[in-house]
């Protein structure tokens, strides 16, 4: 078993709708979460950061961490066609580098 | 402006060859990492240093070499042995104890000719 596990999609979406990307992992010493954005043949930039359990809402972002359960969401309200791209989950333990997952790629169809 | 440098942005590579790829940073970080991005695969971790003149093996370690003289730079060099180096290779840099995630750069696509 892999230690994130992120379905990689693609996931297709009219403009508007709320999108729901997840991802599971098995290290429960994981405790730093993350969730990153990649445009095409770019770095991934850094959308949400998430210490711990809980909630974090940044504009039309949420992040939710459900550390009982080992499962991490991003919400995306009134997605938009910008926000077509590859989002890859990432997590880790204190002071160890982080751990990706595949990556869901996202079209968002005006 | 602060940020982290990757040079070329594309190279090509013969068989047999060596070749090192650039990553530099300004924005005072301790720690670098360097990343290969295949497709379906995510980001898998090669090498990362949290201090001056030392460094760890990743997960996928075999066939390259780095090294970090310089706070700023952590270069990475595809060595003949990896046997399958065409990838999207991405280097990244953050303060110790990832307060504040990490930053990457804009990569470099490696291709073998």
């Amino acid at each position: 078993q892999k230690e994130v596990e992120q379905d990689p999609g693609p996931l297709s979406v009219p403009e508007g709708a709320i999108v729901s990307l997840n991802c599971t992992y098995s290290n429960s010493a994981f405790q730093y979460f993350m969730w990153y954005r990649q445009y095409s043949r770019k770095g991934p930039e850094l959308l949400m950061y998430t210490y711990s359990s809980g909630n974090k809402e940044d504009g039309r972002f949420t992040a939710q961490v459900d550390k009982s359960s080992k499962y991490i969401s991003l919400f995306i309200r009134d997605s938009q066609p910008s926000d077509s791209a590859t989002y890859l989950c990432a997590m880790s333990a204190f002071d160890t580098p982080l751990v990706f997952g595949k990556g869901t790629r996202l079209s968002v169809i005006a | 402006d602060g940020g982290i440098t990757q040079s070329p942005k594309y190279l090509f590579r013969k068989e047999g060859q060596n070749v090192t790829l650039s990553c530099e940073q300004n924005l005072n970080h301790d720690a670098m990492y360097w990343y290969r991005q295949d497709p379906g695969q995510g980001l898998r971790l090669i090498y990362y240093s949290q201090i001056v003149n030392d460094f760890q093996k990743g997960d996928i370690a075999e066939g390259y070499s780095v090294s970090r003289e310089k706070k700023e730079s952590f270069p990475l060099t595809v060595t003949s042995a990896q046997k399958n180096p065409t990838a999207f290779y991405l280097c990244a840099s953050n303060h110790n104890g990832l307060l504040y995630g990490y930053t990457f750069g804009s990569g470099t696509r490696l291709t073998v000719v």
